[in-house]
């Protein structure tokens, strides 16, 4: 099954205490997103790649940073996080070439306190 | 800059009824125009999309409207269903030569079909 997986789905951590939400897609594609939803707000891009070894900010980078080592992985680190980040994250990939779909995950659900 | 202006922010229909969605672009390079439907818990799917090169296209109850001229699309949900409540959100993008440039979303529309 085509599949765009997030974990942890849920998780409520401190202020400062580093994290790691992984994505991975089983869909070979070259584009992989990260968005955060708020209400009011929409879905707004934190960081995109075109490929492995290749990406760059969205909108709202502050406080993130990403990295693609592997065509299928796209993890988002959260360094020192703030309650500020306290959000919905998704994460998204598609083709790179042509128009594509873009296939979202289920949403990782965070609060920071 | 907001690029894509969607609204409204929310809308309630009655069973049967039409709902209609609307956004704005100012990109006039932008050239593909997709909609994407959001169920609580879920994320974002792909519902229906259009090229600005058709002023219309239909999908089952589901339909985009396109005025390039007035830079707008609008989405028409015919015989509204209870199950089509769900987050709706607009979205453009531009093609670099065969390569797709990243989507730029509206800011989304829930909407409740009461039955």
């Amino acid at each position: 099954e085509a599949q765009v997986t997030q974990n942890p789905r849920y998780l409520i951590t401190v202020t400062g205490k580093k994290l790691t939400v992984t994505c991975s897609q089983n869909m070979n594609h070259e584009y992989m997103s990260w968005y955060r939803q708020d209400p009011g707000l929409g879905l707004r891009q934190i960081y995109y790649s075109m490929n492995v070894e290749v990406t760059d900010k969205g909108d709202v980078p502050e406080g993130y940073k990403v990295s693609r080592k592997e065509k299928r992985n796209f993890p988002l680190i959260l360094e020192s996080p703030s309650p500020n980040q306290t959000s919905l994250y998704f994460c998204a990939s598609r083709r790179q070439v042509n128009t594509g779909e873009l296939f979202f995950g289920e949403g990782s659900r965070l609060t920071v306190l | 800059q907001q690029q894509v202006k969607q609204s409204p922010q929310s809308l309630i229909v009655q069973k049967g009824g039409i709902s209609i969605i609307n956004c704005a672009y100012e990109n006039t390079a932008f050239d593909y125009f997709p909609w994407y439907q959001q169920f609580p818990g879920k994320g974002p799917a792909l519902l229906i999309a259009i090229r600005p090169d058709v002023s219309e296209k239909k999908e089952g109850r589901f339909t985009i409207s396109f005025n390039k001229s007035a830079k707008q699309f609008s989405l028409h949900i015919m015989d509204s269903q209870p199950g089509d409540s769900a987050t709706y959100f607009c979205a453009a993008s531009r093609d670099y030569g065969g390569s797709q440039g990243n989507l730029i979303f509206g800011k989304g529309t829930k909407l409740s079909v009461k039955p």
